[in-house]
């Protein structure tokens, strides 16, 4: 069975610039997760889906970032403008959606973003 | 509010040696779960165990092996005799289990090096 599929894995842009990235859940997987993981901490969630519903988008920052899953499937999250401290390495994730108390996220191998 | 830590920044030891990745968690829910992931370099990030909070017994699969301590809000992970594999980065996540809030929060990280 493929994992979570992620493109591109590196990026170098420069400051000011838009950026996207792609995720391709695992297949049959109803929810999605956009992580941020910054150099030596621990991820930190920036969104979730439910489908196509963006059920959790507290810790989004909604005035540059921006995401879609618009058939359920994959997704986009877009940075725009980018800046210097948006470099980071960006994880989705995956789970069924089943009952909470079984479900567990996998990861894909994440977007490395840098912003020169 | 969720909190986990990871006291132990990086490890080193060398090969066939035994070693304990500590975690403490602090939680006001009665109910959640404690998960374990591993991140080689390669940077996804890898399932390893996923425990929930009424099941105190400890678990071991192969070289792994956990130690859920309620009393004392920690989740330890021991490898048995390391291998050079084992070098990655570890994760200890907590979930609550109230509805709809399936967030991980994940502690920063502990770097693992096996020298041969």
């Amino acid at each position: 069975e493929a994992g979570v599929v992620q493109s591109p894995r590196y990026k170098i842009i420069e400051k000011k610039q838009p950026v996207a990235f792609w995720c391709n859940p695992i297949s049959g997987h109803n929810t999605l997760y956009w992580y941020l993981q910054n150099l030596g901490q621990g991820p930190e969630l920036l969104i979730r889906y439910e489908n196509e519903e963006a059920v959790d988008d507290s810790q989004l920052p909604k005035d540059r970032f921006s995401a879609e899953r618009l058939k359920g499937v994959d997704s986009t999250l877009k940075i725009q403008p980018a800046e210097l401290g948006d470099s980071a390495v960006y994880l989705c994730a995956s789970s069924p959606g089943l009952a909470e108390t079984m479900d567990t996220q996998y990861f894909g191998p994440g977007t490395r973003l840098t912003v020169l | 509010a969720q909190k986990v830590t990871q006291a132990q920044t990086e490890i080193s030891v060398v090969e066939k040696e035994d070693v304990t990745l500590d975690c403490v968690y602090e939680t006001r829910d009665t109910t959640y779960y404690l998960f374990w992931y591993k991140q080689p370099p390669s940077g996804e990030l890898v399932f390893l165990i996923r425990r929930n909070s009424f099941d105190e017994q400890n678990e071991i699969s192969g070289r792994y092996s956990w130690n859920f301590q309620k009393s004392t809000s920690s989740f330890n992970f021991t490898i048995t005799a390391s291998q050079v594999v084992d070098s990655a980065v570890y994760f200890c996540a907590l979930r609550p289990l109230i509805q709809g809030a399936q967030k991980l929060v994940f502690g920063q990280g502990t770097r693992l090096t096996i020298n041969p």
